[in-house]
C-alpha cells in the first residue's frame, strides 16, 4: 500500500505565476489535508477536503489560493499569481473515514505525504 | 480561542540525558492529542492520547495525557543524536459534523554526541 504521494517534490516559480501542488490520498482514504510550513514555523492548517467537498477552510488566504479534491485523481492545491511570501514546504495528509474513539486500535492519525518545497524567485 | 501551547521551543542536551516536551491545550470537543516527530520531511505518527493517565510507550519513548490540567507530556530517556528533531503535538477536536487538528509550533530537540 503505496503512501501519500504528492508531487512534484520541488517546485520554482517566478513571481506571478500559477503554482499547482498534487497530493494522491493512501488507498482507501477520503480525507485529505493540506498543511503549509514556513521556514523556522510550525505546520499551520489550511484546508480540509472529502472526495468534491471541501469541509473546512479556515486557514486558507482567502485569495489566491484554491483547493480541489475530484471525485476522480488527486487533491489539488492551487496557489495563482505565487508571490515571494508562499516560499514554504507544503504538506498533505490523509485519513481514512472517520473511526469512533477507541474503534479499530485507535489508529486514527493522519498520514502525511513527503511534502512540496515551493520556491518562489 | 482554540489553541496549543508547546514548550519549551528549543532544547539542547547530550546523549544519554532525559527530556520531557510539554504540550498544553485549550479546546472545547476534545478528541484526541497526538505527537509527532519531524526531521527534515514530513512529520511522522508517534502517539495518540485520548484518556487520561495512560501512558503510552514506545522504546525509549513514552507519553501521558491530563484531560483535567488539559496537558501532555512527551518523555524521552536515554536521547541519542538520532533524536534530534522537532516534536509536534496536536489536539483533534470535534466541530459539527467535521474534525479539526490544532498544531503547536514544536520543540526544537537536539542531542548532541
Amino acid at each position: 500500500n503505496a503512501g501519500v504521494m504528492q508531487n512534484p517534490r520541488h517546485l520554482v516559480r517566478r513571481r506571478g505565476q500559477e503554482a499547482r501542488l498534487r497530493c494522491s490520498p493512501m488507498k482507501g482514504h477520503s480525507h485529505v489535508y493540506w498543511y503549509r510550513q514556513l521556514p523556522e514555523e510550525g505546520l499551520k492548517f489550511m484546508v480540509y477536503l472529502q472526495k468534491e467537498n471541501i469541509i473546512d477552510e479556515s486557514g486558507m488566504p482567502k485569495e489566491r489560493f484554491s483547493a480541489e479534491f475530484p471525485k476522480e485523481g488527486p487533491s489539488i492545491l492551487r496557489i495563482q499569481q505565487v508571490v515571494r511570501g508562499d516560499s514554504a514546504a507544503y504538506f498533505c495528509a490523509s485519513s481514512p473515514p472517520f473511526l469512533k474513539l477507541g474503534e479499530a486500535g485507535e489508529r486514527n492519525e493522519q498520514f502525511f505525504g513527503p511534502g512540496t518545497r515551493l520556491t518562489v524567485l | 480561542e482554540d489553541k496549543v501551547v508547546q514548550s519549551p521551543l528549543s532544547l539542547v542536551v547530550h546523549e544519554g540525558d532525559t527530556v520531557t516536551l510539554n504540550c498544553s491545550y485549550e479546546v472545547t470537543n476534545f478528541r484526541s492529542l497526538l505527537w509527532y516527530k519531524q526531521e527534515k520531511k514530513a512529520p511522522t505518527f508517534l502517539f495518540m492520547l485520548t484518556s487520561s493517565g495512560i501512558e503510552k510507550k514506545s522504546g525509549r519513548l513514552s507519553s501521558i495525557l491530563d484531560k483535567k490540567e488539559l496537558f501532555s507530556i512527551l518523555n524521552i530517556t536515554a536521547t541519542q543524536t538520532g533524536d534530534s528533531a522537532v516534536y509536534l503535538c496536536a489536539v483533534e477536536y470535534n466541530a459539527g459534523n467535521n474534525r479539526k487538528l490544532i498544531w503547536g509550533l514544536g520543540t526544537s530537540l537536539a542531542v548532541n554526541p
